[in-house]
């Protein structure tokens, strides 16, 4: 495989249910950052990791958690989320120190009802 | 404050008509410039890049930028727009003080009339 692998595609949770949004990076990459996107607003930054340490958190609430294992894998854990929530997740990959160019991957759509 | 600005939320062109997006920033020295693509319900793709060198880029999918440095600008361009070109773009800036990491426009959306 090669880019960036997100999964699941889509999710639909309850606000009382966790679960874990994953994604993968094939291209070699040292740091991964989460993005979100809500309808009629613009891409907001959440987390970015470098070389698996976290090193920009943007006052995002604590029921969203994310987790870097090593610098090919991301995961966002959820736990009861709200409606507002509701949104396009996605992952990108990058190199370090260079020139800033983001690999994104297909996103994950989550609803919460 | 360093910023970049789509100033266009919504663009409607007839199929075959030509195209541009427009893109400022705001910085003191010359950035790197992007321009990504995102189809509905999809990621975002890069179409182009501009680092250094000729000002005029070329891209993917027949579109096409220019770097204006004197108006801090990075518009799109393509000659004939093709119904599949519909989607949301997005310019992007990584500022060189901010260790290259992108600031994103707000997206202009382009809708495509047969």
């Amino acid at each position: 495989e090669t880019g960036v692998t997100q999964t699941p595609r889509h999710l639909v949770m309850g606000m009382t249910n966790k679960k874990s949004l994953k994604c993968e990076q094939h291209l070699g990459h040292n740091a991964m950052y989460w993005y979100k996107q809500s309808a009629k607003k613009p891409l907001e930054l959440m987390f970015v990791y470098n070389f698996k340490e976290q090193t920009e958190n943007n006052s995002v609430p604590s029921r969203f958690s994310p987790e870097c294992p090593n610098s090919s894998h991301l995961f966002l854990h959820l736990h009861t989320l709200q409606p507002e929530d509701s949104a396009l997740y996605l992952c990108a990959s990058s190199q370090l120190r260079g020139t800033g160019e983001l690999f994104f991957g297909e996103g994950s759509r989550l609803t919460v009802l | 404050a360093q910023s970049v600005t789509q100033p266009d939320i919504h663009i409607t062109v007839s199929e075959g008509a030509s195209l541009e997006l427009r893109c400022n920033y705001s910085y003191g020295a010359t950035p790197y410039l992007f321009w990504y693509v995102q189809s509905p319900g999809q990621g975002l793709q890069l179409l182009l890049k501009y680092f250094s060198g000729d000002t005029l880029v070329q891209g993917i999918k027949g579109f096409e930028a220019e770097f204006k440095r004197s108006q801090s600008s990075f518009n799109l361009r393509k000659p004939s727009v093709h119904w599949s070109d519909a989607a949301e773009y997005f310019c992007a800036v990584a500022f060189n003080n901010a260790g290259n990491m992108l600031t994103f426009g707000g997206g202009t959306r382009l809708m495509v009339k047969p």
